[in-house]
């Protein structure tokens, strides 16, 4: 079964940080690029990060940029997020999705989304 | 970068009949490659969203017929043919041509 587990959220005061993991499995994790998107309590989608396959290259939303680092271990089929200088804005639930450039396919698969609550 | 605007923001509907909502982008949404990265996503009270199409109007597998895309450019549409009970949620544009960016979501209710 095609599969995304996030883990690692919580509660966290600010400025403080927090590691998100995303667990791939069912599939060739190595060719997907993948995403990091974050969904606010009561509110809609918002796209925070992407890496390539091969993790050469990398973006982010300005809202994130300069705290927040995407990484991936092919290796263990793992997605990562390294979330710094936390701010209450930050809090939501984050989801991890894959992206195949070439089939034209984003987001095709989600995790059930792991939550994040900055707050002292 | 891109701003993707839904409308309505809310779509109240009788069970059988057709929904539609529109997305309007602030840029054209055809890559340097040729093809258009818009897709329709899905989400469910409670649930992770589900791709349901993409590329304007591929539906994804598994996703039923009465689900269409169309469009091009910077104007697309999502249409339900006939409403059923389980399409009730909140359905998002959502364009890969220039990073990612999500419109604000519809919300798909009963009346």
């Amino acid at each position: 079964e095609v599969q995304l587990v996030e883990s690692g959220g919580g509660l966290v005061q600010p400025g403080g940080s927090l590691r998100l993991s995303c667990a791939a499995s069912g599939f060739t994790f190595s060719i997907y690029e993948m995403n990091w998107v974050r969904q606010a309590p009561g509110k809609g989608l918002e796209w925070v990060s992407y890496i390539s396959d091969s993790g050469n290259t990398i973006y982010y939303a300005d809202s994130v940029k300069g705290r927040f680092t995407i990484s991936r271990d092919n290796a263990k089929n793992s997605l990562y997020l390294q979330m710094s200088s936390l701010r209450a804005e930050d809090t939501a639930v984050y989801y991890c999705a894959r992206d195949l450039w070439y089939t034209g396919l984003f987001m095709d698969v989600w995790g059930q989304g792991t939550t994040v609550t900055v707050s002292s | 970068d891109i701003v993707m605007t839904q409308t309505p923001l809310s779509s109240p509907v009788t069970l059988g009949q057709p929904a539609s909502i529109s997305c309007r982008s602030s840029q054209s949404l055809v890559h340097s490659d040729g093809n258009t990265y818009l897709s329709w996503l899905q989400q469910r009270p409670g649930q992770p969203p589900r791709l349901l199409i993409y590329k304007i109007s591929n539906r994804f597998s598994g996703v039923p017929d009465r689900f269409s895309g169309s469009g091009a450019g910077t104007d697309f549409t999502l249409k339900i043919s006939r409403v059923e009970a389980e399409d009730v949620g909140i359905y998002y544009c959502m364009q890969a041509t220039q990073l990612r960016t999500f419109g604000q979501g519809t919300k798909v209710e009963i009346k």
